[in-house]
């Protein structure tokens, strides 16, 4: 079946380690994102990528960095930097035309708890 | 003020009741409105968008744009409760970047 997998689903980190979260997509698409989620405060953007070996930063990219070196995936390093880590990531993919319309795939999402 | 603002809820309404969910907007250059349903603990799915202003269906929902008063909605005939869920606006800027509002959640009680 076509779709996004991300894993893992659950993840917990102690203060002070980075942490890698994998989103691979099997839809032939283009474009890949990656958004914080939090309580009340809907999907925030933080990097995306419209062509392998390239990416932008979204509205919240401080502590967080991607890499492009696949179509296929669009891994998340969620570094020490990132002050309050805690949330729910969700990976996403859209095709050309989706990147104009807003019509985005979204992956199941991890959950990265800090302790 | 946020691009996009969105009524957080939560609502809770009887089945089969008609269900109506909002938005409204600051950015008069948004063409494309979407809304998203987010089931709990999972992620978002595309239920439906318009383009530019009207109304379009798909089955028991309507989506609604009315580009004036930058107000979108979400119409739920004869809800269920498998529609319990988030339900989420958000338009594509300028920049291709979606904007999200923060979501409604919605539960229809059996």
């Amino acid at each position: 079946d076509g779709g996004i997998t991300q894993s893992p689903k659950y993840l917990f980190r102690k203060e002070g380690q980075n942490v890698t979260l994998s989103c691979e997509q099997n839809l032939n698409h283009d474009a890949m994102y990656w958004y914080r989620q939090d309580p009340g405060q809907g999907l925030r953007l933080i990097y995306y990528s419209q062509i392998v070996n390239d990416f932008q930063k979204g509205d919240i990219a401080e502590g967080y960095s991607v890499s492009r070196e696949k179509k296929e995936s669009f891994p998340l390093t969620v570094t020490s930097a990132q002050k309050n880590p805690t949330a729910f990531y969700l990976c996403a993919s859209s095709g050309l035309a989706g990147v104009t319309t807003g019509e985005l795939f979204f992956g199941e999402g991890s959950r990265l708890t800090v302790l | 003020q946020k691009e996009v603002e969105q009524d957080p809820g939560p609502l809770s309404v009887p089945e089969g009741a008609i269900v109506s969910l909002n938005c409204t907007y600051s950015n008069s250059a948004f063409q494309y409105f979407m809304w998203y349903r987010q089931y709990s603990r999972k992620g978002p799915e595309l239920l439906m968008y318009t383009y530019s202003s009207g109304n379009k269906e798909d089955g028991r929902f309507t989506a609604q744009v009315d580009k004036s008063s930058k107000y979108i909605s979400l119409f739920i005939r004869d809800s269920q409760p498998s529609d319990s869920a988030t339900y989420l606006c958000a338009m594509p800027g300028s920049a291709r970047q979606l904007t999200f509002g923060s979501g409604t959640q919605l539960t229809v009680l059996p």
